[in-house]
Parts: structure tokens; sequence; C-alpha cells
């Protein structure tokens, strides 16, 4: 059971923005930095957000990410198809000797 | 830039220990953090451990009694070891590099190990 809970789906069509949240507690996104990595049917994850907010070099500007207190979310402008996928938050939590973690993940469909 | 290679038994039986290796080229395994995640389609993605440029490993608390980690610096790769792996770890393991700061931003192919 992940400790960073996040949306379970977001749809919309082609040319739309979609936004998905991500809630944690102040042992994780409330003391360090939030990303986000996208994972595609059948390839491996992608880094698209970093430090909160910031994009690796080849990640559209399309995407972007902002954390408020305990919580973090990502959106999605211009969805495209390619976008289809299932998208996590993920984090380091400061409990039990430290260590990472992911979201329980948000399955983005484009209608 | 930066490539990395999983390899290892596709298939384990209950019980026994899962072994995976990851090769890596482009970079030294000496100068970067490194890192092990699985994905399964009722966990979804799941952090496994990471390996610092000392070798030093942290691993998740619900593995860490079963996991252990490892530096092979004359090959430049890293391994995973899994004891005791039931029908729940069955998964597709990926290797990846972990900058810290700057999030995991190279991963493998990944390779889909089933537990029998």
């Amino acid at each position: 059971q992940s400790v960073l809970t996040q949306s379970p789906s977001a749809s919309g069509t082609p040319g739309q923005m979609v936004t998905m949240s991500c809630s944690g507690s102040n042992s994780n996104i409330g003391s360090n930095y939030v990303y986000w990595y996208q994972l595609l049917p059948g390839t491996a994850p992608k880094l698209l957000i970093y430090k909160n907010n910031q994009r690796p070099s080849g990640v559209p500007d399309r995407f972007s990410g902002s954390k408020s207190g305990t919580s973090a979310s990502l959106a999605i402008s211009g969805l495209r198809s390619e976008d289809e996928g299932d998208y996590y938050c993920a984090g380091w939590d400061n409990s039990q000797n430290g260590h990472y973690v992911f979201g329980t993940g948000t399955r983005v469909t484009v209608l | 830039q930066v490539q990395l290679q999983e390899s290892g038994p596709r298939l384990v039986k209950s019980s026994e220990t899962l072994s995976l290796t990851c090769s890596v080229s482009g970079a030294s395994i000496r100068t970067f953090s490194w890192t092990w995640v699985r994905h399964s389609a009722d966990k979804g993605l799941e952090w496994i451990g990471r390996l610092d440029d000392s070798g030093r490993g942290n691993y998740n608390p619900s593995l860490r009694s079963r996991v252990f980690m490892s530096l092979d610096l004359s090959d430049n790769k890293f391994s995973l070891k899994l004891r005791s792996v039931t029908a729940a770890d069955t998964a597709v393991y990926y290797c990846a590099r972990d900058r810290t700061v700057e999030g995991t931003d190279s991963w493998g192919h990944g390779i889909l190990v089933t537990v029998s």
C-alpha cells in the first residue's frame, strides 16, 4: 500500500488539458521533492518532472508539475493520443531509515 | 548516452532466489547511484532499492529482509538478489540510474520474471 495516493483515472479529448493529483504527508511530499514518471504500454518508465516542476531535456512543455504542502499535481495540456498510459508520482520518504516511494498511479485515457 | 540492460532467469521457482544483473554502458557505475524498480498490474511501480556510488544499499522496508544489491566494478554492472520469492514477486524488473535530486533518468527495457 503506497503512502502516495493518486487519483485513479483522468481522461480528456485531444487538445484538452488533464490534471492529476498526488497526496502524501509531511514525511514525503511535505519535506522532499516530487517526481513524475510516465509508463506507456510496453515501454520503460520515463522521467517527466523532477524537483517538483523541472522538465528533463526532451520532455515537452505540455507537461507541468507543481507542489503545495503535502500534495502535488501534474498537468498535461494539449492532450495527444500518445499520452495515454499510466502516470506515477514519486519521492523520498524520511520514515523507516528513508526510502523512495511511488504513488498508486493514474491511468490517463484519451477519448 | 547511458544504456542499461537487465539479464537473468525469466522463470524462478517459488521459495528460491531471484537473481538479476544490470549491464551499464556509457557511464561508470562508480559515479552515480543505481536502482531497481519493478512493475506489476496489481501493485503498479514499486521501488526495490538503491545502491550509491560506494555500494551502500538502501532498500524498500517491505522487502528489506529479502533483498541484497551489489556493484561489480570490474564489469560495470550491478545486481539484485531477492530471496524466498513467491507469486507476488512476479513482475517486470527494471534497472535504472538514479541521479538523486535530478530523478531516475535512464532505464533498462525491463525483464519479466515469473515465479512459478
